[in-house]
């Protein structure tokens, strides 16, 4: 079975441009999760999408957002891009929420702002 | 809220020996998860072992084992025989049973095994 895939795995922005990241989570796998991975302050729970439907979301300003396909892909747009949102970004995909079942991992995507 | 506390920001040992992580966190939750992931250099993150609040037997595999002390939120990882692949970062994580998709992270604990 594919693992999760992310794409684009590296990418490169100015400040003030909007980026969008994509995920695809194991075939079967209906829950993804998304994490912001910096060196000063670790890794940061996004948001949590199930069912084209976002359960949860971590303290992240409005200019994160995301959404989810009936497919169960899933996209996250950061509008307005600062120089402190370079990071690695981790999707995370598991069956549903609240099954026994682990959030497994993407390769991520590198975000650099200049 | 929960917190997760890795208080080993570095460890080295040799190859061949045993090596001990810690963990500790905080949660006034009863039924939850912790997981110990690993994300070796430029790799991606991989789960290394998990251990439901609710079994008392210390989970195991392979060479990866936990010392789960549920009062006192304690949950340390075991390697023994550490070989050069383990060399990375691991994390200790925590999330809810029955809750948000969300795990909370400690800050890591960076593992080298030196030949």
């Amino acid at each position: 079975k594919a693992g999760v895939t992310q794409t684009p795995r590296y990418l490169i922005k100015t400040r003030g441009q909007q980026v969008t990241l994509s995920c695809s989570p194991i075939s079967g796998h209906r829950s993804v999760s998304w994490y912001q991975q910096t060196p000063g302050q670790g890794l940061q729970f996004l948001f949590e999408y199930f069912s084209e439907t976002q359960r949860n979301k971590g303290n992240f300003p409005g200019r994160f957002s995301g959404r989810q396909f009936s497919n169960s892909r899933s996209e996250m747009n950061v509008s307005t891009l600062e120089l402190g949102d370079s990071a690695l970004y981790l999707c995370a995909s598991s069956t549903y929420p609240g099954s026994s079942d682990t959030q497994y991992f993407g390769p991520g995507t590198r975000l650099t702002v200049l | 809220a929960q917190t997760v506390t890795q208080s080993q920001p570095e460890m080295s040992v040799q190859e061949a020996e045993t090596v001990t992580l810690s963990c500790t966190y905080d949660t006034s939750e009863n039924n939850y998860y912790l997981f110990w992931y690993k994300q070796p250099p430029s790799r991606q993150m991989i789960l290394v072992i998990r251990q439901e609040a609710y079994k008392q037997q210390n989970a195991t595999e392979n060479r990866f084992s936990v010392n789960f002390q549920k009062a006192a939120k304690s949950f340390s990882l075991k390697i023994s025989d550490s070989q050069l692949g383990d060399t990375a970062m691991y994390f200790c994580a925590f999330m809810v049973i029955q809750g948000a998709q969300k795990l909370v992270f400690g800050q890591g604990t960076r593992l080298t095994i030196n030949p």
